[in-house]
């Protein structure tokens, strides 16, 4: 079964808006990752966020982490049209070491 | 290697045969992940594997589907008498686990059309 649930499922933007995505997971993590895949095909890691840690920055990347709600946001800030892709959330939760992924989010950025 | 290799990297079968699907992780990597992605939706956790531990075969559909693996080294998933529902890309994932997690590193994916 899928751990983590994106939201919204497709989002269309501008190139140089701000596109912000959002996560829900159900179990105690350890952490929380974001992925990217283009074309469906392998997925490349973005950005890790621990469960001690609220607020997490890579570049053009912003991550937030709430632990009460179960809850993440990937924001991505002044986007290209280089970054349409699907993204991705997987958590690594405490009891286990497998890791389940979200069914993404279909993010396009116009040009 | 430098990566997680994957393949065939494309394959079509008749309905009903039997297909094998391989990953070669990172060497080094004791945690090998496999999942199952239909077109246009997420990731299907398939199977887990760690180190010399009995595999996570809790995502595996039906007993059509297996999977081995020797050791700390390649993977098989083997889908037997395929139907054209298990038409996905099928994805490999392999990492070094930690206390802190760590990345986990996806081949390319092999594309399985059942016809």
């Amino acid at each position: 079964s899928q751990q983590g649930e994106e939201d919204p499922q497709a989002l269309s933007i501008q190139e140089g808006e701000n596109a912000t995505m959002n996560c829900s997971y159900k179990t105690s993590i350890n952490n929380l990752q974001w992925y990217r895949q283009n074309s469906g095909r392998g997925l490349v890691h973005l950005i890790l966020i621990r469960s001690n840690e609220r607020e997490k920055h890579s570049g053009r990347l912003r991550v937030t982490l709430d632990t009460s709600k179960k809850s993440s946001s990937l924001l991505i800030t002044a986007s290209r049209a280089a970054d349409t892709a699907s993204y991705f959330c997987a958590t690594d939760a405490r009891n286990n070491n497998d890791m389940r992924f979200g069914a993404g989010t279909r993010l396009t950025v116009k040009p | 290697g430098a990566g997680v290799s994957q393949s065939p990297s494309n394959k079509v079968t008749e309905k009903g045969k039997d297909v094998e699907l391989r990953c070669d992780p990172i060497s080094g990597h004791t945690a090998l992940y496999w999942y199952r992605q239909r077109l246009g939706q997420g990731l299907e956790f398939l199977i887990y594997f760690q180190g010399n531990s009995a595999p996570d075969k809790s995502g595996l559909p039906s007993d059509r589907f297996s999977a081995e693996r020797t050791g700390e080294s390649v993977s098989t998933l083997t889908i037997q008498r395929t139907q054209q529902e298990d038409s996905a890309v099928y994805l490999c994932a392999s990492r070094y686990p930690g206390a802190d997690g760590n990345t986990i590193y996806f081949g390319e994916g092999s594309w399985l059309t059942v016809v």
